[in-house]
């Protein structure tokens, strides 16, 4: 177990909808990172957020948005869904060396 | 921008065999990481590694960064059916501004099988 806690496990949904990911991170750790997974694909870095703020963005769709909120559980909202958007969603968080420790991510489909 | 050429990018092997596989970077890194990933679960630190020439071991797990700082290496002795999923390295970029926004840059994954 990581300590880095997703919801939800799996996520059904269709398209040109709007869902909500949320993530908490491990205790003490400060930063939080969203990746996507597509089949067979590496992971995509999406964004990061550290003690509440934007830190860094990677490849996010502007139909993608992202918050950290004072007790630095993270939520990423994807809006619009295409199917193409179906992949594993994962969220991470990182101690002050920067090693990453991965939730066990969110599968969404979109039908 | 920067990218980690990881290689090979699937293996099938035996069990019992040793298996290596590296990353390899037009970059200097100022730490390497490797994880493993299962199928439907989140990626899982093995090894990291944060000085140039520094050989460390976890179990039958052994990676070295390497002396250039641009590589890195991970070996995997006598493996066993529970060793198959997808292995990832990746190199830590530290600025030299303050702050924490260091930059974790991936290789695209080994994916490895074990014949039992």
């Amino acid at each position: 177990d990581s300590g880095v806690t997703q919801t939800p496990k799996h996520l059904i949904t269709a398209t040109g909808q709007r869902v909500t990911l949320r993530c908490s991170p491990r205790s003490g750790d400060l930063s939080v990172y969203w990746y996507q997974q597509s089949l067979d694909q590496g992971l995509q870095f999406l964004i990061q957020y550290y003690n509440g703020e934007e830190r860094a963005k990677g490849n996010i769709l502007e139909r993608f948005s992202a918050q950290q909120f004072p007790d630095l559980h993270s939520e990423l909202n994807l809006s619009s869904l295409e199917l193409g958007d179906s992949a594993l969603y994962f969220c991470a968080s990182s101690d002050v060396g920067g090693k990453l420790f991965f939730g066990s991510g969110t599968q969404l489909s979109v039908l | 921008g920067q990218q980690l050429n990881q290689s090979p990018q699937s293996m099938f092997i035996q069990e019992g065999e040793d298996v290596s596989m590296n990353c390899t970077s037009s970059s200097i890194f100022n730490t390497w990481l490797w994880y493993k990933q299962e199928p439907g679960e989140g990626p899982v630190l093995l090894i990291a590694l944060y000085k140039a020439g520094e050989l460390t071991s976890n179990g039958r797990l052994t990676a070295q960064f390497g002396i250039t700082r641009k590589d890195s290496f991970l070996n995997i002795s006598a493996s066993i059916p529970s060793d198959v999923g997808i292995y990832f390295c990746a190199g830590l970029l530290r600025p030299n501004n303050a702050g924490n926004n260091r930059k974790l840059i991936w290789g695209l994954g080994t994916s490895l099988a074990v014949n039992p």
